[in-house]
């Protein structure tokens, strides 16, 4: 079974829409991340939340917010999706050491 | 950003050497990050330096100069599988977030 899990997928959805990505882990970390990753920029850091009851905005949050339900999930949602929002999103995870992250498997969003 | 470069692409030949190049800013360095990634798919990590040297593992070795702010990926005996995109991170300021590079995309060819 895959440590960090990702749902959904893929998604396809319409502008001014409301989206909600979601991230489980079963790793027992602390820290968790939520990255986009566009062609030729790399992956940009969202928000990181470091136990439950800490959210850190990243480089990029404008447009989005997260929620940290438990130590094991964390979820990004696009309040009214837009267009340059369509990108590869993914989540991270991390112990308190940070010496490596753990990479979900990804989710292709599309917003038309 | 934390101006991490490195090339965009490279190509090579199967079982051939490949050398990936990373510079970054040296302000509140803590240690760098190598990530493969293959196309559609989660980066996987692949190696971390803090200390100045050569980490080998397998066929791939990763080097590290904190004062030139240098680091590079050395793929060796290179296969198929390999071609992919390699990620350079770099941990600033033991706050345990990663900045990335662009990644370079490598091409192995027959």
């Amino acid at each position: 079974d895959a440590d960090v899990t990702q749902t959904p997928r893929n998604r396809i959805t319409k502008t001014g829409k409301r989206i909600m990505l979601e991230c489980s882990q079963t790793k027992g970390h602390d820290r968790m991340y939520w990255y986009r990753q566009d062609p030729g920029l790399g992956l940009r850091l969202i928000y990181y939340s470091f136990d439950v009851k800490d959210i850190n905005k990243g480089e990029i949050s404008d447009g989005y917010s997260v929620s940290r339900q438990a130590q094991a999930k964390f979820s990004l949602s696009l309040e009214s999706a837009i267009p340059n929002q369509t990108a590869l999103y993914f989540c991270a995870t991390s112990d308190l050491l940070g010496n490596e992250q753990f990479f979900g498997p990804g989710t292709r969003l599309t917003v038309l | 950003g934390q101006n991490i470069d490195q090339p965009t692409e490279m190509t090579a030949t199967e079982g051939a050497i490949v050398q990936i190049n990373c510079t970054y800013q040296t302000s509140g360095f803590n240690g760098l990050f190598w990530y493969q990634q293959h196309a559609g798919e989660a980066p996987t990590f692949l190696s971390y330096n803090v200390l100045d040297g050569l980490e080998e593992k397998g066929r791939f070795s990763s080097f590290l100069s904190r004062s030139k702010g240098y680091s590079y990926l050395l793929l060796k005996e290179l296969q198929m599988k390999d071609s992919a995109s390699y990620l350079c991170a770099v941990s600033y300021s033991n706050d345990y977030k990663l900045s990335f590079g662009a990644g370079t995309t490598v091409t192995v060819r027959a």
